[in-house]
């Protein structure tokens, strides 16, 4: 049980597209989902916080209007990356929980590549 | 604010070799600490957890004991298998519900 998926697992695209990025929990309401996104041998850094519903949560730093964040059912939340550019490819994971304190399960990430 | 230090990487071993990747943190209070692995191409998966201190977490062979004292998590595994080959996250759970993760050390293990 507690199945994420992510969709697209690797994108290509040219520089100055927007791109989605879907995450869903295929087997149990996710109140809170989070996004992170992994540099090339570092950590991964958490984007922000959705809860179904509401606005996102961002981190420092993170760009809201650059990382769209919607989380609008218990099953689906989607990170859309706006004109988007070489810097911005990277490491994108999901991961959900179905509880406040609730262990968060993992989608298997996607992989970004702005040309 | 909270952190989490774990031993920088490559780790390469040879089969059946015992492993011990290095994890401390810095908390208030006091965490849940997480071990993830994450295989090539792949999301990150759990691999074991501890809630309270002197808790082990265990799974698959790998260990790793809560020490309050020590502020650490270390994880080991008495005989690696090439198909332990990964990237290794040791992570604490934030006062947010969110997860605090180390840098990752990637371990290989060759046959």
């Amino acid at each position: 049980g507690a199945v994420v998926s992510q969709h697209p697992s690797r994108v290509i695209c040219k520089s100055g597209t927007s791109v989605k990025i879907e995450c869903r929990s295929l087997d149990f309401q996710a109140t809170t989902m989070f996004w992170y996104r992994q540099f090339p041998k570092q950590s991964l850094m958490l984007m922000a916080t959705s809860n179904e519903g509401s606005k996102a949560t961002y981190e420092q730093g993170v760009e809201k209007d650059k990382f769209l964040i919607n989380h609008a059912s218990l099953t689906l939340s989607t990170l859309t990356v706006t004109s988007a550019h070489p810097e911005d490819s990277s490491f994108y994971i999901c991961s959900a929980r179905d509880a406040p304190r609730g262990p968060q399960h993992f989608g298997d990430g996607t992989r970004l590549s702005i040309l | 604010g909270d952190s989490v230090t774990q031993m920088e990487g490559p780790v390469t071993l040879s089969e059946e070799a015992f492993l011990t990747i290095n994890c401390t943190y810095t908390a208030t209070g006091y965490p849940s600490l997480f071990w993830y692995v994450q295989y090539p191409g792949e999301g990150l998966q759990l691999l074991l957890k501890a809630t309270k201190a002197d808790d082990k977490g265990s799974n698959k062979g790998f260990e790793a004991t809560y020490r309050k004292e020590t502020t650490s998590f270390h994880l080991e595994k008495g005989s690696v298998q090439v198909s332990d080959s990964a990237v290794y996250f040791c992570a604490l759970g934030g006062s947010q519900g969110n997860l605090i993760f180390g840098k990752g050390t990637k371990l290989s293990v060759k046959p």
